[in-house]
């Protein structure tokens, strides 16, 4: 079974501050998303990253994929009220028609 | 944009009801999943289908079953619904290997 661990559970900081979330695995992944998620709302994608190193940005928001294909990051540079969610990282291997979800990282930002 | 439409929001039943929880996606996605996903256990995956008529079982599928019998509509039937089936309902859809779009959600309590 391939697992997706990320980190950290939690987290609350204040607007305007930096933070990193990691969503890592022993499994290869053919590619990876992250969802953001808000209260009473399904996840909503922000990103695949597909290629092993690839960098994408997103406004301030950047996602790495690992050399490996193995682990992702998502960084958040001065975070916002409005960043406020549920995060979710999710694999996709060739072998599985379903995505491999991790379990989310809950970022509050403080105004 | 692609669209997933949950049937209702919120739905309140009684304890050994049938309930019926309707998907539908407009974006001719082979792939239609049924998530539930409570606080602290992430998105777990119920069941799935790649076919009209086709159907695999996810991860917790106790209690559960499934209809397809069109492309664009995927049903979750709970048989004899119990409280500790009260969850938030998430219906997702995707082309073959590729990134997820959901539904709203579908908040059911059990009574």
């Amino acid at each position: 079974t391939q697992l997706l661990e990320q980190s950290p559970q939690f987290l609350s900081i204040q607007e305007g501050e930096n933070l990193t979330v990691y969503c890592n695995s022993s499994s290869v992944f053919s590619s990876l998303q992250w969802y953001r998620q808000e209260p009473g709302e399904g996840p909503v994608l922000l990103v695949t990253v597909v290629t092993g190193g690839e960098v994408k940005k997103l406004k301030r928001l950047t996602f790495q994929f690992g050399d490996a294909r193995k682990d992702s990051s998502l960084h958040i540079t001065a975070a916002q009220p409005g960043d406020t969610g549920l995060y979710l990282c999710a694999g996709a291997s060739g072998s599985a028609r379903q995505l491999t979800f991790g379990s989310g990282t809950q970022l509050t930002v403080l105004p | 944009d692609v669209k997933v439409t949950q049937s209702s929001r919120y739905l309140v039943k009684r304890t050994g009801e049938k309930v019926f929880l309707e998907c539908v996606q407009d974006m001719d996605h082979e792939n239609m999943f049924w998530y539930r996903q409570d606080p602290g256990l992430g998105l777990r995956l119920i069941y799935f289908s790649y076919d009209v008529k086709m159907k695999e079982k996810g991860d917790i599928p106790e209690g559960y079953s499934v209809s397809r019998e069109k492309k664009e509509r995927f049903s979750l039937i709970l048989e004899s619904a119990s409280t500790n089936q009260t969850s938030m309902y998430l219906c997702a859809s995707s082309l073959l290997y590729t990134e997820a779009f959901f539904g709203q959600g579908t908040r059911l309590t059990v009574v």
